[in-house]
């Protein structure tokens, strides 16, 4: 069965330094990674994905993730955090074949100190 | 920009009493879902639900949740007999079917949630 570990409770950051969000994963052959993000009283809103091809996919608002086959990382970045990326994020995996559930990590809160 | 869409925001129920969670899915999706995520641990997938079945389950999902899509907009699940530890914050989502195959590459798109607490 598939799952993802999120190591960290919470990120603390200082506005307009690199934030990294750390996700490893676990799955039988290719994976399917995704990236969440929860706002207060919202859904999970998607990120981005990787599916194939180039590891470092770029998606919403500025992030990118790096996919590591060898580590079986997925770890989420941004450049230059701000105030507004506070929120809970999280990472998912599926599995390429058969069903098609997502498995959540924990979710990493992330705070952007001003 | 469509959106999935839940309603109660917030129910709260007695115990062994049976709730009703509904839900919008996007218009032109096809494939639906529900998770659930139990205050401070991991959001959990219940069921997937495509073309008028349940596709996949998990072993959360036992004979007192059931899923339907009474009509064409409508994705709801029903708890019959609730007890405490269904006390979650449930979400709905739903994916798109793309033409010509690589549905399965597409992601989710989840609901605000429905925050259920059995007293």
């Amino acid at each position: 069965a598939q799952s993802v570990a999120q190591p960290e409770d919470q990120v603390n950051v200082a506005e307009g330094n690199p934030l990294t969000v750390k996700c490893t994963y676990s799955v039988s052959g290719n994976p399917y990674l995704f990236w969440y993000v929860q706002y207060p009283n919202r859904g999970l809103q998607f990120l981005l994905k990787y599916i194939t091809g180039d590891n470092l996919v770029k998606g919403s608002y500025g992030f990118e993730a790096e996919f590591n086959k060898s580590q079986t990382s997925f770890h989420l970045k941004k450049p230059s955090a701000l105030v507004s990326d506070s929120a809970l994020y999280f990472c998912a995996v599926r599995a390429p074949y058969g069903n098609n559930r997502l498995a959540f990590g924990k979710g990493n809160q992330v705070v952007v100190i001003p | 920009e469509p959106e999935v869409t839940q309603t109660p925001s917030h129910q709260v129920t007695q115990m062994g009493q049976e709730v009703i969670l509904r839900c919008v899915p996007i218009s032109n999706h096809l494939y639906f879902y529900w998770y659930r995520q139990i205050l401070g641990q991991k959001v959990e997938f219940l069921v997937s639900f495509y073309n008028n079945e349940i596709s996949e389950k998990s072993e959360i999902f036992d004979d007192q949740f059931s899923v339907e899509r009474p009509d064409g907009s409508n994705f709801t699940l029903k708890i019959r007999s609730t007890k405490l530890e269904d006390s979650a914050m449930y979400f709905c989502a739903s994916r798109p079917r793309t033409s010509g195959g690589g549905s399965s590459y597409n992601e989710q798109f989840f609901g605000p949630g429905t925050r259920l607490t059995v007293l």
